[in-house]
């Protein structure tokens, strides 16, 4: 079976650039999660998605990041402007069930450097 | 005071001797307990899920929940080099509206 698929596996942008990540969870996964990983740090969660719906985006900074997830599959992440401080690592992971309480799968990851 | 704390490290610990990382938690109403590893420059995996007190154990692995004290702790037994990485815990709650938090992860090293 398949894992989450994420691309591009890096990224180099110079800020005020748009950049946009892509996701591929397993299939079956009716749960899709984005997050953001600093430097010895922890994964951060920034939006979930069951199936379409968006149910947990607090963690979002809604004033340049957005994403979607079109059919309850694929999802995109797309930041615009980007900034230096969003230099990371932006993951995606998917999980059955409902909530979060399911055991995640997660990608490989975007390396993101802002410049 | 963060929602989920563990102690940043390095935790060295000798090869063959039992390592033990420990989380605590600040919100009482967690309900699911997750310890994930990540190797350097890799993704998270999942180790172990604790839901219920007491201990839980897979293979060389042993994750044990206090949900009064609010700390879930990880035993390494018999460890090797290659469990040199860092250990995440994460816990989230069992509803939809449930967020999952992550703690920032203790590095462990295995010395030979």
């Amino acid at each position: 079976e398949a894992g989450v698929v994420q691309s591009p596996r890096y990224k180099i942008i110079e800020k005020k650039q748009p950049v946009a990540f892509w996701c591929n969870p397993i299939s079956g996964h009716n749960t899709l999660y984005w997050y953001r990983q600093n430097l010895g740090q922890g994964p951060e969660l920034l939006i979930r998605y069951e199936n379409e719906e968006a149910v947990d985006d607090s963690q979002l900074p809604k004033d340049r990041f957005s994403a979607e997830r079109l059919k309850g599959v694929d999802s995109t992440l797309k930041i615009q402007p980007a900034e230096l401080g969003d230099s990371a690592v932006y993951l995606c992971a998917s999980s059955s069930g409902q909530g979060a309480g399911g055991t995640q799968y997660f990608g490989p990851g975007t390396r993101l450097l802002v410049l | 005071q963060k929602e989920v704390e563990q102690n940043s490290g390095p935790l060295s610990v000798p090869e063959g001797a039992i390592a033990s990382l420990n989380c605590t938690y600040s919100d009482r109403g967690s309900q699911s307990f997750f310890w994930y590893r990540q190797y350097s420059g890799k993704s998270p995996e999942l180790i172990m899920f604790i839901y219920s007190n007491g201990d839980k154990e897979d293979g060389r692995f042993t994750a044990q929940l206090n949900k009064a004290s609010q700390y879930v702790s990880l035993l390494i037994r018999d460890s090797q080099p290659s469990d040199s990485a860092t250990y995440l815990c994460a816990v989230t709650g069992y509803s939809s509206a449930s967020k999952i938090i992550f703690g920032s992860g203790t590095r462990l090293s295995i010395r030979p």
